[in-house]
């Protein structure tokens, strides 16, 4: 069974760089077509997709974030990570990390359990 | 840019009534690229349906999805306890896209 894990600081001050990592168990990170994604939810919203990967190291990133965005992996820690960089109080919410099965039916059919993350100073 | 419309945003049923929940997109979607969720407080969201249709593993017989072109339907036939939540619809496309969700709560 695979588990998805986030974690990273809960609390980031406005204009500094939010740092997560998803480390995924039960199996490897490299096995199989799979795209690794990172998706948010602020507080009594919905859910945003911000961008995923794939093991070649590949990425596609949610337009409107693009340029704040940075999603890498780290296949020997079975790791993947996201950095958002000059975060505002907007970029409070819930972080998911999840796993993206890109089949001619696609579907995100894992996720982690989520993080919270605050931007205050 | 495609835009997902949910509706309607909340639902007040009684357990064992029928859910009928929409999912209309801003321009036509392919089926296969249909997916519902369900997410209940605290937690992440769970996938129900994916192709529009189908269900996914361990998905109650009681959860059906249907639809096509711009308009889909997520369809609970009689609602159990654990059925109150909030559901999503996603698409999949050069940005996956979630819907604003529809929640569904006990009269």
């Amino acid at each position: 069974q695979v588990q998805l894990q986030e974690s990273g600081p809960g609390l980031v001050k406005p204009s500094q760089t939010l740092s997560l990592t998803c480390t995924v168990s039960g199996g490897s990170i490299s096995s199989g077509s799979y795209y690794w994604s990172w998706i948010r939810q602020p507080a009594g919203k919905g859910l945003e997709w911000i961008g995923r990967i794939y093991t070649s190291g590949s990425t596609n990133y949610n337009p409107s974030l693009k340029s704040r965005v940075t999603i890498s992996v780290d296949t020997s820690k079975n790791q993947f990570s996201l950095k958002l960089s000059s975060v505002t109080a907007a970029d409070t919410a819930v972080y998911y990390c999840a796993r993206f099965k890109p089949a001619y039916s696609p579907y995100f059919d894992y996720w982690g359990q989520g993080t919270l993350v605050t931007v205050s100073s | 840019e495609i835009v997902l419309t949910q509706s309607p945003g909340t639902l007040s049923l009684s357990p064992g009534e029928r859910a009928t929940l929409s999912c209309r997109a801003s321009q036509s979607v392919s089926s296969s690229y249909l997916a519902w969720y369900q997410q209940k407080p605290g937690q992440a969201p769970r996938l129900l349906i994916y192709g529009a249709s189908s269900r996914a593993t361990g998905i109650p017989d009681r959860f059906s999805g249907s639809g096509s072109g711009t308009d889909f339907t997520l369809t609970i036939s009689r609602l159990e306890p654990e059925d109150f939540a909030v559901y999503y619809c996603q698409q999949y496309g050069s940005s996956p896209l979630f819907g604003g969700g529809t929640k569904v709560e006990i009269k």
